[in-house]
């Protein structure tokens, strides 16, 4: 079975600040795609970024960078310099890799409040 | 232009009643989903189409009845609303030769049991 965690349920950070959301996943496929999602206030999920299970480059976007370790199971996802327009709730979410498999497993989500 | 649409963004009804909520995806994609995500914000999968075959059917009410008349759409009918049936429901899509590509997923419909 899969699952994903965020521990993290809600942060605050005053605007500027560095912040990290963190997501451990558990999964038996050795090929399996990672995701984060971003839903803002006014509910659409937006789809922010995707990690292969074989690819453990990090990746920065602008103001964005994820983590992505093997080892802890772990692919977190830090906003440098936070600005209000980042407050949203943050999902973690796992793919299988494995014939048959269509679901998403998400987590339930860390919710980022940016204060001005 | 949009990808993935769904209507109506609000449903607002009572107790008892039937409903239907529509999706459609122009995406091309060859696998649609219906997600639920209740007050606390998790989110669950509640069922799957690939080529309009249902594929997925998680543990849900049989008064949920999804129906897909061709592989753009993706309709979702619910009888007999209870209050527990209040949430947001979300249409994704998806192409299932790409695994590895993400889902976009509609704006959601807002589902308020009176």
């Amino acid at each position: 079975a899969q699952k994903v965690t965020q521990a993290q349920t809600e942060i605050s950070v005053v605007e500027k600040e560095d912040v990290t959301l963190d997501c451990v996943y558990e999964t038996r496929d050795t090929t399996y795609y990672l995701f984060w999602y971003k839903q803002p206030p006014s509910g659409e999920l937006v789809f922010l970024i995707r990690r292969n299970s074989f690819d453990e480059q990090n990746e920065i976007s602008g103001r964005y960078s994820w983590n992505f370790q093997k080892s802890t199971s772990s692919f977190n996802f830090t906003i440098t310099a936070s600005q209000v327009v980042d407050s949203a709730v943050y999902f973690c979410a796992l793919r299988s890799g494995g014939a048959g498999s269509y679901q998403l497993t998400f987590g339930k989500g860390t919710k980022l409040s940016v204060i001005p | 232009d949009t990808a993935v649409s769904q209507t109506p963004k609000y449903l607002v009804t009572q107790m008892g009643n039937d409903k239907s909520i529509k999706c459609e995806q122009n995406l091309g994609h060859d696998t649609m989903y219906w997600y639920k995500q209740d007050s606390k914000k998790f989110l669950k999968i509640m069922f799957s189409y690939n080529n309009k075959e249902l594929i997925i059917n998680e543990t849900v009410p049989n008064r949920f009845s999804p129906k897909s008349p061709d592989k753009a759409h993706l309709n979702l009918h619910i009888n007999s609303l209870e209050l527990g049936d209040s949430a947001v429901y979300f249409c994704a899509s998806s192409q299932d030769t790409a695994r590895y590509q993400p889902q976009h997923f509609g704006d959601g419909t807002r589902l308020s049991i009176l």
